[in-house]
Formats: C-alpha cells, structure tokens, sequence
C-alpha cells in the first residue's frame, strides 16, 4: 500500500522558516495537500493542489511538490502555528495520510 | 455555512456494532465525495472511506468488510456502519468533504468529531 512518511517533529523558532516534509513514491505526479490539526480540534485544509491556500489561510504558510516529496514551508512561523500537521495524496481508489509532524515553536 | 456534525459515538463492546451518523448543512450529501477518517487516541489521522456522488463506495483495508458507508439523501446525513468491532477501532471518527477534481483529491470541511471506544 501507499505511504507517505514525514518527520515526526520539527521545532523552531519564533519567526523564522519551518519546513515540513512529505515522502512518497512518484509523489510529484500526484497532487498534495496539507491539515492542520491542534490539540482537541479537527483537522483543518491549509494546503490543497500542492500550492495553493483555502481562503482564511495566512500567505505564511506555502507548499511545493517535486520529484518523490512534497514540502510544508510556514514562514515567520507564530507561536499558533504550534500544531500536529500531516500531508495527504491518494493511490488508486483509497485516500493516504502522512504520518504527521508535529511542530513546536520554541 | 457548511456544518457537518457527528454523532453516534460511545462505549461499546469488542464484537458489537455501532452506525455513526453525520448530519450536513450548508451542502446537499448526495451531490457531494464524501469520506470518513478516524484518528486514534494519541496518532495519526487514517482514511476510512469514501462514498462518491454516484453512490460508488471505497474503504481502506482495515475496514473493508466491516464497516459500511451509506447515505440517505432524504435526511441530507452520511453513515457510517461498524460491525465486529475490535479494541484498534478506538478512535475518534470525523466526517468530511472531498473536493475532487481530476487528480486533486482534499477535504475541506470536517466534522468535529465523535469518539468511539471499544472495551469490554
């Protein structure tokens, strides 16, 4: 079956960039998306057709999707970006999650 | 405004059979992809199915066999029908939408949630 496999943490700082990864085969054929999920809430749509930004989302948050990964980048990253954030693709008829990395803003 | 809300969760024992429901407003069920997901206590979020506007059905391996995913248009509410539920189906259970176009599948309303728990 598919995988999409992603680091498990990723800190930073108040700020500056954080980059989250997303790992699966031919991944840049497929198109990406990404949730976002804090402690207690239901995920929310943050990236959607490896670029692009549902309405209400800040333009901090960008992504990008090549070769066999596809990448979360959070700029200036806030203090509420502290959050559980996990990729998504599909393969064939059935939907795939990533792993999930949670992010800490220290 | 998009409102999707479930419910049907609770305590049941390994074994036993639960339907959870998730009531839609603001979207008409039939005309739309829509999916469950669940996330267990402390993991990941893991696709369960998928039901398509033509009623063609999907599920992940875990469930297929088990679970079933229906509609009833009439009452604009997705289904989802849990047999022979095992202690590893704990998990809070969400609903959402799937946008789907050609080759961009992505949820973007989701349900808050409800919590299943299978233990004797």
């Amino acid at each position: 079956s598919y995988e999409l496999i992603q680091p498990p943490s990723v800190s930073v700082s108040p700020g500056q960039t954080a980059s989250i990864t997303c790992s699966g085969d031919e991944l840049g054929h497929k198109y990406a998306s990404w949730y976002q999920q804090k402690p207690g809430q239901s995920p929310v749509l943050v990236i959607y057709q490896d670029t692009k930004r549902p309405s209400g989302i800040p333009e901090r948050f960008s992504g990008s999707n090549s070769g066999n990964t596809a990448t979360l980048t959070i700029s200036g990253t806030q203090a509420m970006d502290e959050a559980d954030y996990y990729c998504q693709a599909w393969d064939s008829t059935a939907r795939v999650f990533g792993t999930g990395t949670k992010v800490t803003v220290l | 405004e998009v409102q999707l809300v479930e419910s049907g969760g609770g305590l049941i024992q390994p074994g036993g059979s639960l339907r959870l429901s998730c009531a839609a407003s603001g979207l008409t069920v039939s005309s739309n992809y829509m999916t469950w997901v669940r996330q267990a206590p402390g993991k990941g979020l893991e696709w369960l199915s998928l039901i398509y506007s033509d009623g063609n059905t999907y599920y992940a391996d875990s469930v297929r066999g088990r679970f079933t995913i229906s509609r009833d248009n009439s009452k604009n509410i997705l289904y989802l029908q849990m047999n022979s539920l095992r202690a590893e189906d704990t998990a809070v259970y969400y609903c959402a939408r799937e946008v789907n176009t050609y080759a961009s599948y992505y949820f973007d309303y989701w349900g808050q949630g409800t919590l299943v728990t299978v233990s004797s």
